[in-house]
């Protein structure tokens, strides 16, 4: 059973076009994260939420707008595409219920490619 | 605010032997977590090793281990007899304990071939 899944896991498309990515995690977990690795694989958080509220939204361009219909959801809709917005787009989930916190679980990434 | 510094972005070692990734980060914090995330060619992030700040013992999983020097805010992952299967990039990554969002803030990663 896959535990983080994100779709699609590549994507291409033509700058100005709106896209989204769709996260889901059947770990029960409470928090769920988009982040952006870029070309030279740094990894940066974008948003984050919390039963379903932003709690993390990071200096990222309004044209992201992240999506939480319920607490196992995380979607990532991006308008007018640009070519700088090609990266992978990781979604993860962790559990901050208890002091215990646990570690982040990653989706595989989508591959955002814009032409 | 955390940062989180890898210094080698390159690293090769010969299957069987040993290798260290060194990781420094900076923070005011007492209470935290650091992380080694592993990243193969799938892409696919891969927790490694995780350890708590107020735990002094070093965590260890199998032939992974780290040295966590609190005072010298330094958390290095040692790979004992590598595997062709360990090559893959390797991030350290920080996370707050207290007041937690659980948002993780990576370093640069570094780049481990192992070869046969």
């Amino acid at each position: 059973d896959t535990a983080v899944s994100q779709t699609p896991k590549y994507l291409v498309t033509q700058m100005g076009n709106d896209k989204s990515i769709k996260c889901e995690q059947n770990l029960g977990h409470d928090t769920m994260y988009w982040y952006k690795q870029d070309s030279k694989k740094f990894l940066k958080i974008m948003f984050s939420y919390n039963n379903k509220e932003l709690i993390i939204n990071e200096t990222v361009p309004n044209r992201f707008s992240p999506k939480s219909p319920d607490k196992a959801h995380l979607n990532l809709h991006i308008n007018s595409l640009e070519l700088g917005d090609s990266a992978v787009y990781f979604c993860a989930s962790s559990s901050q219920v208890t002091s215990m916190n646990t570690e982040a679980f990653f989706g595989q990434g989508t591959r955002l490619t814009v032409v | 605010a955390q940062t989180v510094t890898q210094s080698q972005p390159e690293m090769s070692v010969q299957e069987a032997e040993t290798v260290t990734l060194s990781c420094t980060y900076d923070t005011s914090e007492n209470n935290y977590y650091l992380f080694w995330y592993k990243q193969p060619p799938s892409r696919q992030m891969i927790l490694v090793i995780r350890q708590e700040a107020y735990k002094q013992q070093n965590a260890t999983e199998n032939r992974f281990s780290v040295n966590f020097q609190k005072a010298a805010k330094s958390f290095s992952l040692k790979i004992s007899d590598s595997q062709l299967g360990d090559t893959a990039m390797y991030f350290c990554a920080f996370m707050k304990g207290s007041g937690n969002t659980g948002k993780l803030i990576f370093g640069q990663g570094t780049t481990l071939q192992v070869k046969p």
